[in-house]
């Protein structure tokens, strides 16, 4: 196991147009976090996912934003009719379980330039 | 509400030099609170947490709830700590909360 992976690793899109990430976690972990991470700030906090559920989205999270895990395995997120300040490092997150002392494992991000 | 800040963009230190990076939490209850790093075209991933209280690659941070804080601390800098430096707190709800990190800096 490689650890998280993630596709694609780098993404330009034009304003408007749908995209789509994917996120293969660590093959035992149940759950599964997105983060974004914008130029100078920290990873904020999207969704996150233990199984299939999802268990809590962030205010961040727009309607024009989705995400799925439909088999408790990888995760997609979609970005509809992107904007500009959707521009930012998309990261994805696993753990092998929700606590505290259960460390989040994270993949290489997707880096989205919407133009 | 819950917030971790990093007070520090970056800090530029020679080798040898001592190091601290501050950190400041708020949160109501017992805070659990990590440090992440991220070197050079290298994912993120987690360097300490204050629970087990050990001392990786030299580094160390101490949990100072009555100043709200969770500095990061080494006696002495290497060339190869370079690198992106995050506070985390682990929230009430299951996920990580990030401060806005710290760019170490150790010169020759």
């Amino acid at each position: 196991d490689t650890g998280v992976s993630q596709d694609p690793r780098h993404k330009i899109t034009k304003r408007g147009q749908n995209v789509t990430f994917r996120c293969d976690p660590i093959s035992e972990h149940n759950r599964l976090y997105w983060y974004r991470q914008t130029l100078g700030q920290g990873p904020e906090f999207l969704t996150y996912f233990q199984n299939e559920a999802q268990l809590e989205k962030s205010r961040l999270l727009s309607d024009r934003f989705s995400a799925e895990r439909p088999k408790g395995s990888f995760s997609t997120l979609e970005i509809q009719r992107t904007e500009q300040g959707d521009s930012a490092m998309y990261l994805c997150a696993s753990s092998y379980g929700g606590g505290w002392s259960y460390e989040q494992y994270f993949g290489p991000g997707t880096r989205l330039t919407v133009t | 509400a819950q917030r971790v800040t990093q007070p520090e963009k970056l800090l530029s230190v020679f080798k040898g030099a001592p190091v601290e990076l501050k950190c400041n939490y708020s949160y109501s209850g017992s805070p659990e609170l990590f440090w992440y790093v991220q070197y050079s075209r290298q994912r993120l991933q987690l360097l300490l947490r204050h629970i087990s209280r050990e001392s990786i690659k030299g580094f160390t941070a101490d949990l100072n709830k009555g100043e709200t804080s969770f500095h990061l601390k080494k006696p002495f800098a290497q060339e190869e700590d370079s690198a992106m430096y995050y506070c985390a707190l682990f929230s009430n709800t299951g996920k990580l909360i990030f401060g806005q990190g710290t760019t170490l800096q150790v010169k020759p």
